[in-house]
């Protein structure tokens, strides 16, 4: 399987922006690559996913490097209830493979 | 209902009782997931199918572990002489497909706690 590489964990203000970086070197062209978040006592939950182009919808945004060996999660203006585990994940035709993820902590 | 339901949510068992474990995923949803996720680490792959086929099974931790989908639908995994190692959170996804453009749905999970 596609590894990626994150942070083990980040920091930020109420209100800021956060960025969340993601390596992924060894990805292939068929790999999209896909975020879940998991909050607290809660099952992970889709955020956003991508190939090629950079992605928006209403939770986050999505940029990926051109050569798409990296891509970054971007939450405009990060909440307390944002804090959770965020997990980069590789996707081929195979099912979603977690690895530890960043935790995010959100400070008021 | 609208998500993937699991029940019981929380479930204590006696080291060597069997459990059984339900999911029941969104309405139309193909294929079926099934995670195993100790305190602190990220989930882990156990199990999937397809309708009712199970078309992997490489991530169950030994032979107690069994997992059926009889009818396309409703998902039971059964834990058989439980010890206290299968203390975790056993999550179930569903998704329309096993296509890298698919997210997966999750339930809440179940809570097993093996005393």
């Amino acid at each position: 399987d596609a590894k990626t590489t994150q942070p083990n964990s980040m920091e930020s203000n109420e209100e800021e922006p956060v960025h969340l970086p993601c390596n992924h070197s060894t990805i292939s062209g068929t790999d999209y690559i896909h975020w879940y978040r998991q909050l607290p006592s809660q099952g992970p939950e889709y955020v956003i996913h991508g190939l090629t182009s950079n992605v928006n919808n209403r939770m986050a945004s999505l940029a990926i490097a051109e050569d798409r060996k990296s891509s970054t999660l971007i939450l405009h203006r990060a909440t307390l209830r944002d804090a959770a585990v965020y997990y980069c994940i590789l996707r081929g035709n195979t099912p979603l493979v977690f690895g530890k993820g960043t935790r995010l902590s959100v400070i008021a | 209902g609208a998500g993937v339901s699991q029940s019981p949510r929380y479930k204590v068992a006696k080291r060597g009782q069997d459990v059984a474990l339900r999911c029941d995923p969104i309405s139309g949803h193909v294929s079926l997931f099934w995670y195993q996720q100790a305190l602190g680490q990220g989930p882990e792959f156990l199990t999937y199918f397809q309708n009712e086929a199970q078309l992997d099974k490489s991530g169950l931790p030994s032979d107690r572990f069994f997992a059926e989908r009889p009818e396309g639908s409703v998902s039971t995994l059964k834990i058989q002489r439980t010890q206290q190692e299968d203390s975790a959170v056993y999550l179930c996804a569903s998704s329309l497909a096993v296509t890298p453009n698919t997210e997966a749905f999750f339930g809440q999970g179940t809570r097993l706690t093996v005393v």
